[in-house]
């Protein structure tokens, strides 16, 4: 079992519209849930953090279920600019803190 | 502030070959991380690197190795290229070796082995 596992996607979405991606995590020591954003052939980009308490930037929003291992985001309103891939990412102390990526989920928001 | 610098951004290479990546991290950053991304999947650890130390390392064999300088810029090394090294290579970094500080990555080095 992959340690960050997401929504295989692609997702192709209307602009406006609300969409939501999911994550699972195996190890139940994760300490950190982050949301990355990478752009095609580009570096990527923290997005947010993600907190028990869940966390709302704008348009996005971010929750965990540590009792699940489970990560979501969710887009409202959607934008073309919005068109990525969105990596889930978690760290555990025993790592020294470096990042453990998903696979990543694309998404396009079309016109 | 300066962000995260790598070289060369893009390099081909023959199979059997060394290739050496270079990374300047961000003004203020002592820890340097390296990941491989092939194409289609997410970024995979390699290893860390604070205060000139290897801080951590990912699944990668021996002839993936590394270098961290006093001005925190580090190097990656990779001995007897193999055509499944193809791939970007990104640096990150970071400070104090944990993720609670955001990491900053550069634009990666994109490898081509044939």
């Amino acid at each position: 079992r992959k340690e960050v596992e997401q929504d295989p996607g692609p997702f192709n979405v209307p602009e406006g519209a609300t969409v939501a991606f999911n994550c699972t995590y195996s190890n139940s020591a994760s300490q950190s849930f982050f949301w990355y954003r990478q752009d095609c052939r580009k570096e990527p980009k923290l997005l947010m953090s993600v907190y028990s308490s869940g966390n709302e930037d704008g348009r996005f929003t971010a929750q965990l279920n540590r009792a699940s291992q489970y990560i979501s985001l969710l887009i409202r309103d959607s934008k073309l600019s919005d068109s990525a891939t969105y990596l889930c990412v978690v760290t555990y102390g025993g790592s020294q803190g470096n990042l453990i990526f998903g696979k990543g989920t694309k998404l396009s928001v079309k016109p | 502030e300066t962000g995260v610098t790598q070289s060369p951004t893009h390099l081909i290479k023959t199979r059997g070959q060394q290739v050496t990546l270079r990374c300047s991290s961000q003004s203020g950053h002592n820890t340097v991380s390296w990941y491989q991304q092939a194409l289609g999947q997410g970024p995979q650890f390699i290893f860390q690197y604070y205060r000139e130390e290897e801080n951590g390392r990912g699944n990668f064999p021996p002839r993936f190795s590394g270098l961290q300088f006093p001005n925190y810029s580090s190097e990656l090394n990779v001995n007897a290229l193999e055509l499944d090294d193809s791939a970007l290579y990104l640096c990150a970094s970071s400070l104090g070796g944990t993720a609670y500080y955001g990491y900053t990555f550069g634009s990666g080095t994109r490898l081509t082995v044939v």
